[in-house]
C-alpha cells in the first residue's frame, strides 16, 4: 500500500511569491494534516483538512492556507513568502475517527531567497 | 497551553548501549502520547504510541509507557544499534485540539560502532 506522498520535493521561491505544496494521503485515510519544521522552531501544526473542510489551524497568519479536494489530496497555499517560511512542510494522513495515528509523507523542502 | 519537553541532545552512545530519552507533558485534557523517529533526510515515522495512563508502547525494541503521575513517556532501549542513529520526537495529542500532533523539540541520537 503506498504511503502519504508530496511534491515537489524541493521548491526554491524568492520573497513575496506564492507557493503550492500538494500531498495526497495513504487510500482510505480522509484527514490530512500539515505541519512545518522550521531550523530552531521545531515542528509545529498548521492546518487539519477533513471531508474537504478546513477542520483546525494552528497559530499561523492567513497568507498561509490550503484546501482538500473530493479525492482527499490536499494543496497548501503560502502567500507572499518571507524568508522565515524556508522550512520543511510535512504532511499527515489519518483515518477520520484515528486522528490520534498520524503517517507523515516525505516532506517538501521550501527554501525562499 | 499544552506542551511536551524532551531533553536536549545530541545523545552520543556506543553501540549495545541503553538509551532512555526524558519526555514530560503538560496537558489540560487526557492526551495520547507518541514518538516519532526521523532519519536523516527523511520524514517522521511513528515509532510507539500510548492513549491511555499506564499503557505501555512498543516497537522495534523501544519501549515507553504513559505515567500520569509524573506526567512522563520516557523512551528506552536496552541496547541500540549504529541504525537507530536518528532524530527521535515525543508528541502528544487531545482529541479536543483536532489530533493536532503538539511535538517536543527532538533529541538527536548518534550511536558509534
Amino acid at each position: 500500500e503506498a504511503g502519504v506522498t508530496q511534491s515537489p520535493t524541493h521548491l526554491i521561491k524568492t520573497r513575496g511569491q506564492q507557493a503550492t505544496l500538494r500531498c495526497s494521503p495513504i487510500s482510505g485515510h480522509t484527514s490530512v494534516y500539515w505541519y512545518q519544521q522550521a531550523l530552531g522552531l521545531g515542528l509545529q501544526f498548521l492546518l487539519w483538512y477533513d471531508e474537504g473542510e478546513e477542520r483546525n489551524r494552528g497559530n499561523f497568519p492567513p497568507r498561509f492556507s490550503g484546501r482538500q479536494f473530493p479525492n482527499y489530496s490536499s494543496e497548501l497555499n503560502v502567500n507572499a513568502l518571507e524568508l522565515e517560511d524556508s522550512a520543511l512542510y510535512l504532511c499527515a494522513s489519518s483515518l477520520w475517527n484515528r486522528g490520534y495515528e498520524q503517517y507523515f509523507g516525505p516532506g517538501t523542502r521550501l527554501t525562499v531567497t | 497551553g499544552d506542551s511536551v519537553t524532551q531533553m536536549e541532545g545530541p545523545v552520543t552512545l556506543s553501540e549495545e548501549a541503553f538509551l532512555t530519552i526524558n519526555c514530560t507533558y503538560t496537558a489540560t485534557g487526557y492526551p495520547s502520547l507518541f514518538w516519532y523517529v526521523q532519519y536523516p533526510g527523511e520524514g517522521l515515522q511513528l515509532l510507539l504510541k500510548a492513549t491511555k495512563a499506564d499503557d505501555k508502547g512498543s516497537n522495534k525494541g523501544f519501549e515507553a509507557t504513559y505515567r500520569k503521575e509524573t506526567t512522563s513517556f520516557h523512551l528506552e532501549k536496552g541496547s541500540v544499534q549504529v541504525s537507530d542513529s536518528a532524530v527521535y520526537f515525543c508528541a502528544l495529542t487531545l482529541r479536543d485540539s483536532g489530533y493536532a500532533l503538539n511535538f517536543g523539540k527532538g533529541t538527536s541520537l548518534l550511536v558509534t560502532p
